[in-house]
Order: C-alpha cells, then structure tokens, then sequence
C-alpha cells in the first residue's frame, strides 16, 4: 500500500491556460474523490467517482473543470481557462466501497497557482 | 444545507495539557465522522473515525460523538508541540463528509 499519489506537487500557470492533474488512488479502493482547499477553510467537495462511473459533480464545479476516470483506477482533473480564483490545494482522496460514509484518505495535493 | 461548524481558532494549551476540539453538525442523518490533523501546507491526515455515540480512545487521542446534541469532540491528552497543526472535523451521512473550517491548535512548550 503506496498510499494516495498526484501529480505534479506543485503548478504555477498563467491565467487562461489549461491544467490537468492526476491522481492515483490506493490500489484497492473503488472510490475516488477531488476536492479544493483554500487558505483557511475546510476541503470542498468538487466530484466524486465509484469505479469509473463519476456519481457526483458539485454544483460549484463550473463548466471549465472535468475530471475522468477512464478505468476506475487513476483520475486527471483538468481545468481550462485558468483564473486568478483558481489558485488553491487540489485533493485527491481515496476510499473503498462500504455502507456509508467511507473513510477516506488523502494524497498530498496539488498546489496550483494561476498568475 | 449540511453544515459541519468548528471554531477556527486558535486554541492554545501548553504541554502536557489536553486539548479540546469542538464540532456541530446540521445533518441529523449523518452517521459517520472523521477528525484530520492538517499541517501547514500538508493534506489533511486521518486520526480517527468515530460512528456510534460515546466514546472511543486511540493512544492519547479521544473522539466523542454525541448524536442528540448534533455534537463531535476531540481530546488530546498529553499534548505535545508537534500536536500543533490544524484539526478538521469532517462528517457525512451519504458518501460525501462535509468538511469543518478546522480549528488552529497551538501547543507551546
């Protein structure tokens, strides 16, 4: 068990262009979150997928972010048309499959800053 | 709207003290609830998963959970400086938690 990776740690870009980043989740677990985390407040929930299947979206996610999950193994996360506002900690967390509410564990981020 | 409410902080307590953290929650049907320890400019780290009233202990951490007043705790005993991080309080009733603001802990020697 490697735990949670993503990748890059870290991302500066200009506003406007496009990101994408990626998250591989602890082998054996089925679900896959991402979530976005600014200074000061708690993980906000951005999608959620079971395998590959993408269940949940927030209704903060704009049109701009998509993420995949083509094998229900690794998952990207793209944002097009970056903008100063999206500057924060991108989360990945992973979980297996259970009844309720899983415990979910976190990779180390993906610090994006957009200039 | 699912809330999950902490005081952001700081909440400072020298050594060896116990530290104690906070957290409502608004969704009468969450089940499930999970404290995080989150250092500066780290992701968060689970420390404990609590889902039936009462409590439950792990080494020097304690979660309390408290259905009927909506009401989830943290106690640190024996508090030491590198306790010093952000706690997040996290619960859910579906597959989604809602996370808290997190509470600044400062354990100074």
């Amino acid at each position: 068990d490697t735990g949670v990776s993503q990748d890059p740690r870290h991302k500066i870009t200009k506003r406007g262009q496009n990101v994408t980043f990626r998250c591989d989740p602890i082998s054996e677990h089925n679900r896959l979150y991402w979530y976005r985390q600014t200074l000061g407040q708690g993980p906000e929930f951005l999608t959620y997928f079971q395998n590959e299947a993408q269940l949940e979206k927030s209704r903060l996610l704009s049109d701009r972010f998509s993420a995949e999950r083509p094998k229900g193994s690794f998952s990207t996360l793209e944002i097009q048309r970056t903008e100063q506002g999206d500057s924060a900690m991108y989360l990945c967390a992973s979980s297996s499959q259970g009844t309720s509410t899983d415990t979910q564990y976190f990779g180390p981020g993906t610090r994006l800053t957009v200039l | 709207q699912k809330e999950v409410e902490q005081n952001s902080g700081p909440l400072s307590v020298p050594e060896g003290a116990i530290a104690s953290l906070n957290c409502t929650y608004s969704d009468r049907v969450s089940q499930s609830f999970f404290w995080y320890r989150q250092y500066s400019g780290k992701s968060p780290e689970l420390i404990m998963s609590i889902y039936s009233n009462g409590d439950k202990e792990d080494g020097r951490f304690t979660a309390q959970l408290n259905k009927a007043s909506q009401y989830v705790s943290l106690l640190i005993r024996d508090s030491q400086p590198s306790d010093s991080a952000t706690y997040l309080c996290a619960g859910g009733g579906s597959y989604i938690p809602t996370f808290g603001r997190g509470t600044s802990l400062i354990v100074h020697p």
